[in-house]
Formats: structure tokens, C-alpha cells, sequence
């Protein structure tokens, strides 16, 4: 079945370090891919996605690019800063899986000031 | 605002004792889920519904219903909760048709079951 693996935390890194969380999957047919952020005490918030190989998914300076030969959805960011601590989770949707969505296990990110 | 809306927000109960948790999106979306995050498993999806009157189970559904009467809402039902049903819980849904779109999530339920 379909699945979803990233690379486990924590990740800590001084402000305006470079950001790289990585993401892998399995899936049959053609799935999209998602970022998801949660901040602590709040519920995930869609950060970006892709929906077809080659797509980079953009926001808030984070980009992600659905790379269909490696089976990758890497998360990067130049510049973190300190508002962007919080835990980042992978997922996919769509493909053979239909509407449901696999998360990955996610990935805590600290930014020290 | 576009937005899912859970209540309550953090619920104490005793094992045993009835409770729902609502959920309600003013976003006209068709597809709504429940997942339950716990430390070191993830989210794992408890049951969905891809419209009104229509639910089906997830991957941990046991201990759970739901039900759909109206687009907009998605309540989950604990008949007898037990301890190890302590848990985050979120709702969410997305728009309909369309595996490609995201989910909009509701902020949370914190559940100690005691």
C-alpha cells in the first residue's frame, strides 16, 4: 500500500540556517504530494503540495519539488527563522489510495535565536 | 472566514461516559475525517465521509461512530470511552472531487479519558 517516510527529528538549527527535511514514498499511480505545518497547540495547516512530477510547491519561502524518479518531496527553505519552529509532516493523497491521505510520521523543527 | 471549528478544545471524562465531539466547516466541502494523533504513531484516520449519509471507517475505527445528516457537520461519538482512547483528535475535510486538494483542519480536542 501507499506510504510515507521522513526523516525523524528533531532538527535544530540557528536562525537563517538552510532547511532541508527529507520525504520519500510509495505509491502506485499518481498521487499529490503535501507539506503540512503544525505550530505547537494548533491543528495542521496545508503549507504546500504538488500534484504532478516536476511540480514545486511554494509558501511562506518553504519549496518542495515532486520528483517522480527518486519517489521525493523534499521540504527546504534557505533562511528559517525562529517563527518557524514547529513539527512538519509529509503526506499524499489520490493515485490507487482514492481520497485518502498517508501521513508521514513527522518531523519536529527547532530555530534557536 | 473559511475554517473547520471542533468543540470543545480540551475535555476531561471518567471511563465510561458518553460523550461527542463536534466538528463543523462552513466551506460547502463533501469530504470529512477524523484522525487521532498520538506521540510516536502519528495521525492515524479514524473514520471519513465522502458526503451526507455517507461514512466508512478508517484505519482505527473501533470505539467510535459517526454520522453525517448535514453537509457541514461530522461528529464523533465515544458511546463508552476508555483510557486509551486519550488522545488529540482533529477534523478535517476538503473539497469535493478532488484527491488532489488538501485537507483544512479544525484546531484540535485534547481527550483525557481518566
Amino acid at each position: 500500500g501507499n506510504s510515507v517516510t521522513q526523516m525523524e527529528g528533531p532538527v535544530t538549527l540557528s536562525e537563517e540556517a538552510f532547511l532541508t527535511i527529507n520525504c520519500t514514498y510509495t505509491a502506485t499511480g499518481y498521487p499529490s504530494l503535501f507539506w503540512y505545518v503544525q505550530y505547537p497547540g494548533e491543528g495542521l495547516q496545508l503549507l504546500l503540495k504538488a500534484t504532478k512530477a516536476d511540480d514545486k510547491g511554494s509558501n511562506k519561502g518553504f519549496e518542495a519539488t515532486y520528483r517522480k524518479e527518486t519517489t521525493s518531496f523534499h521540504l527546504e527553505k534557505g533562511s528559517v527563522q525562529v517563527s518557524d519552529s514547529a513539527v512538519y509532516f509529509c503526506a499524499l493523497r489520490g493515485g490507487a489510495g482514492g481520497f485518502k491521505t498517508i501521513f508521514g510520521a513527522g518531523t519536529r523543527l527547532f530555530v534557536k535565536a | 472566514e473559511a475554517q473547520v471549528t471542533q468543540n470543545p478544545r480540551y475535555l476531561i471524562t471518567v471511563t465510561g461516559k458518553k460523550l461527542t465531539v463536534t466538528c463543523s466547516q462552513n466551506m460547502n466541502h463533501e469530504y470529512m475525517s477524523w484522525y487521532r494523533q498520538d506521540p510516536g504513531l502519528g495521525l492515524r484516520q479514524i473514520y471519513y465521509s465522502m458526503n451526507v449519509e455517507v461514512t466508512d471507517k478508517g484505519d482505527v475505527p473501533e470505539g467510535y461512530k459517526v454520522s453525517r445528516k448535514e453537509k457541514r457537520n461530522f461528529p464523533l461519538i465515544l458511546e463508552s470511552p476508555s483510557p486509551n482512547q486519550t488522545s488529540l483528535y482533529f477534523c478535517a475535510s476538503s473539497p469535493p472531487g478532488q484527491p488532489r486538494s488538501g485537507y483544512t483542519f479544525g484546531s484540535g480536542t485534547r481527550l483525557t479519558v481518566v
